[in-house]
């Protein structure tokens, strides 16, 4: 079962910040959060992953709770090609939770 | 090369044909899985190969059956499908650090089975 829950779905303005959040209030001490999206159609894209502090990359900031059991995932400047379905995932990196197990996701419409 | 490709793109089958789907990365990644995915649904996990080994089968019925033949290549044999069996078929990789564990999984764009 996933371990995450997320709101069904969420839409923004193209240009606008997408700010999609997650909880994940029984994530265990080497558990991570990953996020990955899946345009329609297509395989599932990693976007980014941390452990307690925010991350920054080309394509997304995450910014975990101190407590660790939620996040937000920002997409800071939304354009039509991020309409997809995003996933938050939390694993360990070793063991038998180190599988990635998919929830229902957020889907997220960019509208014009 | 930063990429996951599967073969082929689409297959339809019959109930009595026997069928393979084919990955391939070059990222020199030592895991590699399979998940299936049904209309609106998240992926599903079905087989993991750590270093060429069966490592996770997710209970999977046997008329699916995974083979790495090496570490580039991933290998979905299909027999005796039922309709239901009708889903988008996707591959993955990922390396395997020893202490750091397991990356971020790749993915490829699916192959998107019919079955008759």
């Amino acid at each position: 079962d996933a371990k995450t829950t997320q709101p069904p779905s969420m839409d923004c303005a193209e240009g606008r910040a997408a700010n999609l959040p997650c909880n994940h209030s029984t994530i265990s001490g080497n558990e991570y959060v990953y996020w990955y999206r899946q345009i329609h159609s297509q395989g599932p894209q990693y976007i980014i992953h941390g452990l307690k502090n925010n991350e920054t990359n080309e394509m997304a900031s995450l910014i975990i709770t101190e407590d660790r059991k939620s996040s937000t995932l920002i997409l800071p400047h939304a354009t039509l090609r991020d309409t997809a379905v995003y996933y938050c995932i939390v694993r360990a990196r070793t063991g038998a939770n180190s599988k990635l197990t998919f929830g229902k996701g957020i889907t997220l419409s960019v509208r014009p | 090369d930063t990429e996951v490709t599967q073969t082929p793109k689409h297959l339809v089958m019959g109930m009595t044909n026997k069928k393979s789907l084919k990955c391939e990365q070059h990222m020199g990644h030592r895991a590699m899985y399979w998940y299936k995915q049904k209309a609106k649904k998240p992926p599903e996990l079905m087989f993991v190969y750590s270093y060429e080994k069966l490592s996770i089968n997710e209970s999977v019925p046997s008329r699916f059956s995974p083979e790495c033949p090496n570490s580039s290549l991933l290998n979905l044999h299909l027999h005796a499908l039922q309709p239901e069996d009708s889903a988008l078929y996707l591959c993955a990789s990922s390396q395997v650090a020893g202490l750091a564990g397991v990356g971020e999984q790749f993915f490829g764009p699916g192959t998107r089975l019919t079955v008759l």
